[in-house]
């Protein structure tokens, strides 16, 4: 199975701020995935970004807010925009493996928001 | 995307079996019974997989009957280590959509000594 590298594990930031969330994957993997994960809640997708495109964002999130770059295959960043304390919250990368249906999933970054 | 239904959660003791049922009522022919294990701080984390009758690995045991409206995730002998929230997920691989899995609500399992 892969190992799925996510950095920060955690941090706290001031509300108004960016914060990029780094995910490194140590195999080539087509698809990744954006998770938010908020306190006590269960994981909600934020977008599918694939090599070579546009990632591709769920209802309720906006490129404007959660900026996407996927420049090859075994890596992906993640950045929260403009902070507010309503994005405190655990973000999640996840990969789908071949022939695997199913994500394997990084340790997350709690992200605080003060 | 198939949505599941699982109790919120559930409270046992060391040593006894477990089982959490997963409702899918609208689920697809080629859909597949994905369940996960999340520790607090962690990410979900893989345990079992079927498409129908039953299926054992070293972890955990998954029951689906033939209608495969509803699956069972089995835990034999738990511990204290067990508490974790499962999520049931139902959904097949579409390298076009990608988003064919979608996490429902879990289920809270409470290991007491």
């Amino acid at each position: 199975s892969a190992v799925i590298s996510q950095k920060p594990s955690r941090d706290i930031c001031q509300r108004g701020t960016s914060l990029t969330i780094q995910c490194q994957v140590d195999s080539q993997v087509t698809m990744m995935f954006w998770y938010r994960q908020q306190p006590g809640q269960s994981l909600t997708l934020i977008a599918t970004a694939n090599q070579g495109s546009e990632a591709t964002y769920e209802s309720g999130f906006v490129i404007d807010k959660f900026p996407i770059s996927r420049p090859n295959l075994t890596f992906s960043t993640l950045t929260v925009s403009n902070m507010s304390p309503e994005d405190s919250s655990i973000y999640l990368c996840s990969v789908v493996l071949t022939g695997f249906i199913g994500y394997t999933f990084g340790s997350g970054t709690r992200l605080t928001v003060v | 995307l198939a949505k599941t239904t699982q109790p919120i959660s559930m409270d046992s003791y060391e040593g006894q079996e477990v089982n959490i049922t997963c409702s899918h009522n609208n689920i697809a022919t080629n859909d597949y019974i994905t369940w996960y294990q999340q520790f607090p701080s962690q990410g979900p984390r893989f345990i079992i997989q079927g498409y129908k009758t039953k299926v054992t690995n070293e972890v955990a045991s998954l029951f689906i009957p033939a209608d495969r409206k509803s699956s069972t995730l089995s835990l034999p002998r738990v511990s204290l280590s067990d508490t974790a929230v499962y999520y049931c997920l139902v959904g097949a691989l579409n390298n076009n959509a990608g988003n064919m899995l979608t996490f429902g609500g879990g289920t809270r399992l409470m290991v007491k000594p």
